[in-house]
């Protein structure tokens, strides 16, 4: 079946530094796409979504560029906190919405002092 | 609270035993998914309601596992003749309307010994 990946399952940054999270999709019916942040014990929370006729959508201190050309998705952090520590999930859906997501793996963030 | 409530947070059980997880959506929210997520992976979709609609069960891994949702609100997973590899966290979410950003629960954490 299709399958969201991520390059690299951790990723550790100092603090104030800006974080790049990268995730690799396969289905080319994708037409939805959503970054979590799921941190220990509690369940995954929203940080951005984008569609497919966006390459690029901004929220605060977040960034998600989408590229459909090579299946790329990333999420940009800036000036990352401690409070950024988490695992982060990309999660895509061919429905255009948030109807049956596939979600990657995870990569975890670790922010240094 | 406000948010999406799962009950219980933790389950042991005996491999053969029957469980039931339980989750109290957003009021108001007409969407309810349960996903699940086995230890260091990604969240794996199970089933999806939306309002008075037929469900969708295409990611229920076999026909041990089931779901209601009474009176459009509280949603009932169950699984019958537990097994060692059900073993994950149980992650109920809800959304307003069909395909918008999904708020989750915490989880229920369900051992099969």
């Amino acid at each position: 079946g299709e399958s969201v990946g991520l390059h690299l399952p951790t990723l550790s940054v100092q603090e104030g530094d800006n974080s790049i999270i990268n995730c690799a999709y396969s289905n080319s019916a994708s037409d939805y796409f959503i970054w979590y942040k799921q941190e220990s014990g509690k369940g995954p929370q929203f940080i951005i979504d984008i569609r497919s006729n966006m390459d690029k959508r901004q929220g605060q201190r977040v960034t998600v560029l989408l590229n459909k050309t090579v299946k790329h998705l990333s999420l940009q952090i800036a000036a990352t906190q401690p409070g950024d520590s988490a695992v982060y999930f990309c999660a895509e859906s061919p429905y255009g919405s948030a109807r049956q997501l596939t979600f990657g793996s995870g990569t975890q963030l670790t922010v240094l002092p | 609270g406000a948010g999406v409530s799962q009950s219980p947070s933790n389950k042991v059980t005996e491999k053969g035993k029957d469980v039931e997880l339980r989750c109290d959506p957003i009021s108001g929210h007409t969407a309810l998914y349960w996903y699940r997520q086995s230890l260091g992976q990604g969240l794996e979709f199970l089933i999806y309601f939306q309002g008075n609609s037929a469900p969708d069960k295409s990611g229920l891994p076999s026909d041990r596992f089931s779901a209601e949702r009474t009176g459009g609100s509280v949603s009932t997973l169950t699984i019958q003749r537990t097994q060692q590899e059900d073993s994950a966290v149980y992650l109920c979410a809800s959304s307003p309307i069909s395909g918008e950003k999904l708020f989750f629960g915490s989880g229920t954490q369900l051992s099969v010994l």
